[in-house]
Order: structure tokens, then C-alpha cells, then sequence
């Protein structure tokens, strides 16, 4: 079967550096996505990986371990605007994570 | 150049009334995916199409959901008879194709809410 968990909440503050995971079990993998939702919006493309290793995108980036069924979004000089939920992707049969909700604080 | 757009943006209904949700991919797109997302929830995967037709339907919960698309465009999210558990947002998505590396691109949902 397939399973993603990521962290429900979590707080930061701004200018700070705050890592959201993912791990998952899946039996076939054809990439992950990380889409950015803001509060009543939809979600918007954040990053993709394939491989293993970092993609690095501005102040986001996103790093795969297909062999430990891992992954991270790293938001870096967090700013009040990403206070939003991060949604972790499996292409494979769509599986989306339920979110992080992230708060950031002043 | 126009992103995915649906409609209505808000539906009220009563239990028991059937809805019919809309959505216009970006121009091109060959792919097009139907999400649902209940309050506090993640998102849940229903359905499918490449061009007009549905390869994979197994995230329909009932058999009160159906879609359709034709000319490879506007697709439309069918609830007959609508219950309270209805009640969510429903997200359509398009992407260039269905690869792996297809991006697909979020239109701003319809808020439906079954009285």
C-alpha cells in the first residue's frame, strides 16, 4: 500500500530556517512534489525530485532518499507570507500528504 | 495566459439535490485531475483523464460521483442525490501531460456545501 506522514503543525520565526518532512511507503515511486497552500486557496507548485539528492529553488528546497523513503522541504529565511500548509506529493497514484500547517511569527 | 479556472465558485445545495462542478483546463493540457478537500483535511484524489477519457476512476468514493470530459477541454464533476459528507472543496487540476515530471496546476476550487 501506499502512506505518507508529514508533521501536522509547525511554528517558526521570521528569518528563521525551518525544515517540514515527509516519509512515506509507497510501492512505486515516480517522483514527489511539494506544493505550497495558502489558508482558502489552492495549492501551488513548490518543487519536484526524481533523484535523490537537493534542489535548490531561492530561499526552498526540496531533497529526495528514495532508499529511506524520505523527504524535506527547507524554507530559509522564513518571511510572514509562507505561514501556509506544505503538501507532500507521490505522483504515483496521487498521494498527497494532509499538509504541515506552518505558522510564522514576528 | 489564463490559468485553470472553475465554477461556480460557491455552491449551496440541499440534501438530496444533484450538483454539477465545471472545469476549464489551461489550454494544451492533455491531463486533468479532480481533487476533493474537507475542512481540516488533506487532499484526496478522485479522478483522472488523459484527453477525454478516465484511465483511473478509483478515487470516486460512490457511485454518485461521476465525470465527463469532452473535446479533450471542460470536464464536469457530477454528484447526484448530495449529502452533508459532500460538503468540501472540489479541486481541478491540469498538466501538460501525465508524466512524472507534469506539474499540474490548481484552479481555485468550488466550495460546495449540502444543507
Amino acid at each position: 500500500g501506499q502512506n505518507i506522514d508529514q508533521p501536522t503543525e509547525m511554528t517558526a520565526t521570521e528569518g528563521a530556517i525551518v525544515q517540514i518532512n515527509c516519509t512515506y511507503q509507497t510501492s512505486g515511486f515516480n517522483g514527489l512534489f511539494w506544493y505550497q497552500q495558502h489558508a482558502g486557496e489552492a495549492p501551488t507548485f513548490l518543487s519536484y525530485n526524481v533523484l535523490d539528492g537537493l534542489e535548490e529553488k531561492g530561499r526552498f528546497s526540496s531533497f529526495l532518499s528514495r532508499s529511506k523513503g524520505y523527504s524535506y522541504l527547507l524554507l530559509k529565511e522564513l518571511q510572514m507570507k509562507d505561514s501556509a500548509s506544505y503538501l507532500c506529493v507521490f505522483t504515483d497514484k496521487l498521494i498527497f500528504g494532509t499538509g504541515t500547517r506552518l505558522q510564522v511569527f514576528p | 495566459g489564463a490559468g485553470v479556472s472553475q465554477s461556480p465558485s460557491n455552491k449551496v445545495t440541499e440534501k438530496g439535490k444533484d450538483v454539477e462542478l465545471r472545469c476549464d483546463p489551461i489550454s494544451g493540457h492533455t491531463a486533468l485531475y479532480w481533487y476533493r478537500q474537507s475542512l481540516g483535511q488533506g487532499l484526496e484524489f478522485l479522478i483522472y483523464f488523459q484527453g477525454n477519457s478516465a484511465p483511473d476512476k478509483s478515487g470516486l468514493p460512490s457511485d454518485r460521483f461521476s465525470a465527463e470530459r469532452t473535446g479533450g477541454s471542460v470536464s464536469t464533476l457530477t454528484i447526484q442525490r448530495t449529502q452533508q459528507e459532500d460538503s468540501a472543496v472540489y479541486l481541478c487540476a491540469s498538466s501538460l501531460g501525465k508524466g512524472g515530471r507534469e506539474t499540474q496546476y490548481f484552479g481555485p476550487g468550488t466550495r460546495l456545501l449540502v444543507l
